[in-house]
């Protein structure tokens, strides 16, 4: 019963630093998205998936890229880290054919500052 | 334009008190599903209802219970005699049908004390 998992939990990089989390399911769920929780400000969507070989921009897209190459992993880059990145990270997935608007499921976060 | 406007930052109880948390919504759309969400300590993400625009029964789930009222664009959440485990942050939530993407408001902080 994994459900979504989150890699890595923590990170800590410098300024201009890359790296990429990495989100895998194992519900056979066709969405996948990517947020980020900053204090009061909720979750925002960064960008997110409707199917293998396919992704989306959604709300604060700039800074980051995704790409989604097995139906379940949904991986998040970032090219050159800024310090307004650091934020805590969620992966969440959600509808499987047939049913619509499903809750969706999240990983447990990872933690990232940019120093 | 979608939007979820969560106003109450944050509350603090004593347990055995009952707190409601207001969610209000704006929406173009006939249909859309409303969500909350529940953000212990530890920081994960806890589902806990989801609903329809077409179905405005309320709804009991133990001490937890929703009150969905279209006609003023609210889903407000209501915890009966309130326990120190419930101290989170809840999170309401917005998709319209057929995009599953969330809109969510920026939460409430509630502590329960002893």
């Amino acid at each position: 019963n994994a459900g979504v998992t989150q890699t890595p939990k923590f990170r800590v990089l410098k300024t201009g630093q890359s790296m990429t989390l990495l989100c895998a399911q194992d519900m056979n769920h066709e969405y996948m998205y990517w947020y980020r929780q900053d204090p009061g400000m909720g979750l925002r969507l960064i960008h997110y998936s409707v199917g293998e070989g396919t992704t989306a921009k959604g709300e604060v897209p700039d800074g980051y890229n995704v790409s989604r190459l097995k139906k379940q992993n949904f991986l998040l880059g970032l090219e050159s880290a800024a310090p307004s990145q650091t934020s805590v990270y969620f992966c969440a997935s959600s509808r499987s054919l047939g049913v619509t608007n499903q809750p969706q499921h999240f990983g447990d976060g990872t933690r990232l500052s940019i120093l | 334009a979608q939007k979820v406007t969560q106003a109450q930052t944050e509350i603090s109880v004593v347990e055995k008190e009952d707190v409601t948390l207001d969610c209000v919504y704006e929406t173009r759309d006939t249909t859309y599903y409303l969500f909350w969400y529940k953000q212990p300590p530890s920081g994960e993400l806890v589902f806990l209802i989801r609903r329809n625009s077409f179905d405005e029964q309320n709804e009991i789930s133990g001490r937890y219970s929703w009150n969905f009222q279209k006609s003023t664009s609210s889903f407000n959440f209501t915890i009966t005699a309130s326990q120190v485990v419930d101290s989170a942050v809840y999170f309401c939530a917005l998709s319209e049908g057929g995009t599953d993407k969330l809109i969510f408001g920026t939460g409430t902080r509630l502590q329960v004390f002893p």
